[in-house]
């Protein structure tokens, strides 16, 4: 059975304190891993998509790696505006593009 | 990517009443999605709206209690049918553009 699995569900971390968020994932063929951003009453936003083992990608504070089992979401130096749930997803290749979330991690940044 | 907006933005209903909640996007796509996220819970998938077609349903949702349109390319309607409690929930809408989906603001619905 397809499944993702997302450590830790809450984290805290102190302005600057930089930190890793993991999604594990069990899937029979992986067409693409997404990461989004959601805050609180709003809809997800989306950060990225990784397709293959080794792939990386960065945005500002953020950088997202991918591994045949894993996908890490690194924080590097984060501020209190990076407060939010971060999602990951995977989509299998099952030819109807279904997308199967994690349960998220709740990231707050002290000031 | 494509700006998509829900209407309402929430709403307070009773038991037994429905809710037809309307998702508007600004250019045309194929696919589009429809989610349901209890509170502390992720997303799951309630049901895919293609232009043209019935809508396909997840395992354990049900066209009479959630009954889809999705009359052009731009717009799909989600209805909440017989609301109890249980059904008190944030609805998005989701857009296929390549192999990213991406959401709408959601609709915060609460069923007393």
């Amino acid at each position: 059975e397809d499944q993702v699995t997302q450590s830790p569900e809450a984290l805290r971390l102190q302005e600057g304190e930089s930190s890793s968020l993991n999604c594990s994932y069990t899937v029979s063929g992986l067409r693409g891993l997404f990461w989004y951003r959601q805050d609180p009453g709003k809809g997800p936003e989306f950060l990225f998509t990784l397709y293959s083992a080794g792939e990386e990608k960065e945005k500002e504070r953020l950088k997202a790696t991918l591994t045949k089992k894993e996908s890490f979401l690194h924080i590097t130096a984060p501020k209190p505006e990076d407060s939010a749930t971060y999602l990951c997803a995977v989509q299998p290749f099952s030819g109807t593009y279904k997308y199967i979330f994690g349960t998220g991690t709740r990231l707050k940044v002290l000031a | 990517s494509a700006v998509i907006s829900q209407k309402p933005s929430r709403d307070i209903c009773q038991r037994g009443t429905s809710l037809t909640i309307q998702c508007q996007v600004d250019s045309q796509v194929t696919m589009m999605f429809w989610y349901r996220q209890q509170p502390g819970q992720s997303l799951t998938l309630i049901a895919t709206a293609n232009q043209g077609s019935e809508a396909t349903y997840e395992s354990g949702f049900v066209i009479d209690k959630f009954p889809i349109s999705r009359p052009n390319l731009t717009f799909s309607t989600l209805t909440v049918s017989n609301m109890s409690p249980e059904d008190s929930s944030i609805y998005l809408c989701s857009v296929r553009e390549g192999d990213t989906q991406y959401f709408g603001p959601g609709t915060r619905l609460t069923v007393l």
